[in-house]
Order: structure tokens, then sequence, then C-alpha cells
């Protein structure tokens, strides 16, 4: 049973470039939500997608965006990065109205 | 904001012994989990509570929703090397929304 999985696991961007994360829920889950974990934080809600759709979101600026496909995978888009946007970015999958979330291992995000 | 206060931020024990950490909030909440993350890693999930008063155990793992719903506490009893990580708590209000997490407790086992 494939757990969550992100892709890439590290990213280098300059400030002002434009990235794209990935995410696979956990098999049977339909549910994607994104966090940002900077160092020595909790991690921060950036936003939910379920069924293709922004359900939920966080106090992120429109700099940050997301889709969810078809088959539950989703993508995290950031715009015009900023050095304060290096972190860890987490995907959590869960199902439906549940609230048992599991993470995947993140992506590190460096910006210079 | 919902804000969570967990504490203490750190703690060095002797493995054996007990740990025990809480989180608290000036909100309620409907649903309190618990998580280990290690370093580079996502986090984990160990307990999950859904009632206020419930008190639930996975293993060495103990942890209790507060009865009023502001607060939950996680035991370790009989620590070990492999316990060392950052525990962090989480709360949930809507049901299948968003977590809020606390700032984490760093967790040291000296053998």
């Amino acid at each position: 049973d494939a757990g969550v999985t992100q892709s890439p696991t590290h990213l280098i961007k300059t400030r002002g470039q434009q990235v794209t994360l990935r995410c696979s829920p956990k098999s049977g889950h339909d549910t994607v939500s994104w966090y940002q974990q900077a160092l020595g934080q909790g991690p921060q809600f950036i936003f939910q997608y379920y069924e293709e759709e922004e359900r939920q979101r966080g106090n992120f600026p429109d700099r940050f965006s997301g889709h969810q496909f078809p088959n539950y995978s989703s993508e995290l888009n950031v715009n015009a990065l900023l050095l304060g946007d290096s972190a860890l970015y987490l995907c959590a999958s869960s199902l439906g109205s549940g609230d048992e979330a599991f993470f995947g291992q993140g992506t590190r995000l460096t910006v210079v | 904001g919902q804000q969570l206060n967990q504490s203490p931020q750190s703690m060095f024990i002797q493995e054996g012994e007990d740990v025990s950490m809480n989180c608290t909030s000036s909100s309620i909440f409907n649903t309190w989990l618990w998580y280990k993350q290690d370093p580079g890693e996502g986090p984990v999930l160990l307990i999950a509570l859904y009632k206020a008063g419930e008190l639930t155990s996975n293993g060495r793992l103990t942890a209790q929703f507060g009865i009023t719903r502001k607060d939950s506490f996680l035991n370790i009893s009989a620590s070990i090397p492999s316990d060392v990580g950052i525990y962090f708590c989480a709360g949930v209000y809507n049901q299948g929304g968003k977590l809020i997490f606390g700032q984490g407790t760093e967790l040291s086992v000296k053998p």
C-alpha cells in the first residue's frame, strides 16, 4: 500500500522564479492538503483540494495556487518566489471528511 | 486565529524514563492528533482522539483529549533511543478540515 509520495525531494530556485511541486495521495484517499513548514516551526496550512476544487485555504497569498487531478494527485504552484518561501512543503492526504491526515516526506525548497 | 501552545519546547531524558508533553489552546477543537517527525521526513501520525475525555493508547504511547476540548497530552512510557524526534500536536475544528499545529516538542533520549 503506497503511502503519500512527493516530488521532487529537494529543489533550489532563484528569487522571482516559479516552482511546481507534486503529490500522489495514499491509495484510497481523495483529499489532498498542502502545508508549509519553516525551520523549527510546526506546519502551516496552505490549502486543501477535494473533488478537484479548492475546499479550504489558509493565510497564504495568491502566489500560492494548486490543482487536483481526476486521479486525486495534486500540484502546488508558487509564483514570483521570495527568499521567505524557503521551507519544507508537505502534502497530506485524507479520506473525504476524515480528520486523520497522512503526510509525505516533503519537498525541501530553497530560494536563493 | 486559532493557536496551539505546546510544552515543553524540548526535553532531555534518560533512556527508560517516562515523558509527558501537552498542548493547550484558547479555542476548542473537535479532534486532536499527535504526530512524530524525524529530521528530513514528514510527520507520522501516532494517535487520533475524537471525544472529550477520551484516553487512547498505541503501544508505549498514551494520549488524552481534554474535557474542555482545549487541551491534550501525550505520554511516552519507558523511553528508548528511537523515540528521539519532534512531537507535534494538531487540532481540527471542522471535520475533514485543516490541521492547526503546535510548535513541537523536541525529545532527546540519552542511552
